[in-house]
């Protein structure tokens, strides 16, 4: 089945600074990503598609200018948390998705900004 | 948006017990997935049943889905110390985008 893998696993972040998470494909070419954010002991939410090639989908409530996504490849997805602050402390997870209803998670990055 | 509520949210039991998790949905659906995220980890896929069937088995896991009712059942039969986790049911909201219950946390007890 298709691997999804995060780099990195964690991150720890002065608040203001920027950073960067990797969402890659290992063995798919993947047109669509999916970025969820998970608060601890909540549920996942759906922060945006990626779609390769062209612009991002952000949903509603989600700042667009905050959470910069670049999916410049079939196989590379990238979220970058511009100016982050400890309310973006949470665990980011990217999915691929493969097949009808086949999706497939990474492990997730946690991110906690001081 | 949230699309499940899922009960309870926490669960502990013996090993060996089963456990029965529940999830309740809002919209029509095509399909409900469960999903299941070992502690700061990613998500599993365990199962996915279609609207038009009733019931799905996978091993020691059994899952019912009432469409009229709008609800769901995970059950893990003969449960061990690897199942503690939270499990999520998930619903597709157009365009291949989940929409996840908030979980139910389950611990088995040694």
């Amino acid at each position: 089945g298709a691997v999804v893998s995060q780099h990195p696993s964690w991150v720890i972040c002065k608040s203001g600074t920027s950073v960067k998470i990797e969402c890659r494909s290992l063995d798919f070419q993947a047109t669509t990503m999916f970025w969820y954010r998970q608060f601890p002991k909540q549920s996942l939410m759906l922060m945006a598609t990626s779609n390769e090639g062209s612009k991002a989908t952000y949903e509603q409530g989600v700042e667009k200018d905050k959470f910069l996504i670049n999916h410049a490849s079939l196989t590379l997805s990238t979220l970058t948390v511009t100016s982050a602050h400890p309310e973006d402390s949470s665990f980011y997870i990217c999915s691929v998705w493969r097949t009808y209803n086949e999706q497939f998670f990474g492990p997730g990055t946690r991110l906690t900004v001081l | 948006s949230q699309q499940g509520e899922e009960d309870p949210q926490a669960l502990s039991i013996q090993e060996g017990e089963n456990a029965t998790m529940n999830c309740s949905y809002k919209t029509s659906i095509n399909n409900l997935q469960w999903y299941r995220q070992n502690s700061g980890r990613g998500l599993v896929h365990l199962i996915l049943i279609r609207s038009n069937e009733r019931e799905k088995h996978s091993g020691r896991l059994r899952v019912t889905l009432d469409t009229s009712k709008k609800s769901s059942s995970l059950l893990i039969t003969a449960s061990r110390a690897a199942d503690t986790a939270s499990y999520f049911c998930a619903t597709e909201e157009g365009a291949q985008k989940l929409v996840f219950g908030q979980g139910t946390r389950l611990t088995i007890n040694p």
